[in-house]
């Protein structure tokens, strides 16, 4: 079992609806969360990091955590073609591991078509 | 640029040969970080330096595999005797305190 898991997707919506992105992690001691954005080609681009229990809220973009599910999960509100892209989950390692490295999941390719 | 730097942006090169990357980190970013990565997986981590000290090596970092980061400013990763399975995007990212992890451009790597 891998520490983070994501559907691999590919994920497509329709511009202006809402994309729902999720990921679940194993590591019951895990206390800190990111999801990066990746353009074809490109190098991963952090777009939101949460912390707690509950949701965290940037422009378009929300991101919830549900510490007891081990579930964490990002929203895209009103989605542009320009969000297209592979949507990486990632997590801190728990409690007594070397603060340093984080688990990725494989993305979430996620498609807005006009 | 204040960015993550990365040189060079590709490489090809026949197995068997040695490979070397640099990293050029965001100057005031302490922490220093490489990681590979493969066609849609996401990014594996390698190794992790603190200033100038290696903190942590992943189990994918074999002993072909080494990094240094003299003097805790740039970072190389030397590849020796590369195999077609090292083939990869060998990413470098650096951050200050936090884990808001600034990656560079990547150098892609093509082993032939």
């Amino acid at each position: 079992q891998k520490e983070v898991e994501q559907n691999s997707g590919p994920l497509s919506v329709p511009e202006g609806a809402i994309a729902s992105l999720n990921c679940t992690y194993s590591d019951r001691g895990s206390q800190s969360f990111f999801w990066y954005r990746q353009y074809s080609g490109k190098s991963p681009e952090l777009i939101m990091s949460i912390y707690s229990n509950g949701d965290k809220e940037d422009g378009r973009f929300t991101a919830q955590l549900n510490k007891a599910s081990q579930y964490v999960s990002l929203l895209i509100r009103d989605s542009q073609p320009s969000d297209s892209a592979t949507y990486l989950c990632a997590a801190t390692p728990g409690r007594g591991s070397t603060l340093g490295r984080l688990y990725f999941g494989r993305g979430t390719q996620l498609t807005v078509w006009p | 640029d204040t960015g993550v730097s990365q040189d060079p942006r590709h490489k090809i090169t026949k197995r068997g040969q040695n490979v070397t990357f640099r990293c050029d980190p965001i100057s005031e970013h302490n922490r220093l970080y490489w990681y590979r990565q493969t066609l849609g997986q996401g990014p594996e981590f390698l190794t992790y330096f603190q200033n100038e000290a290696q903190l942590e090596k992943s189990r994918l970092l074999s002993d072909r595999f080494s990094a240094e980061r003299p003097k805790g400013s740039f970072s190389t990763l030397e590849i020796q005797r590369t195999e077609q399975g090292d083939s990869a995007m060998y990413l470098c990212a650096s951050s200050p305190s936090s884990y808001g992890y600034t990656f560079g451009s990547g150098t892609r790597l093509t082993v032939v």
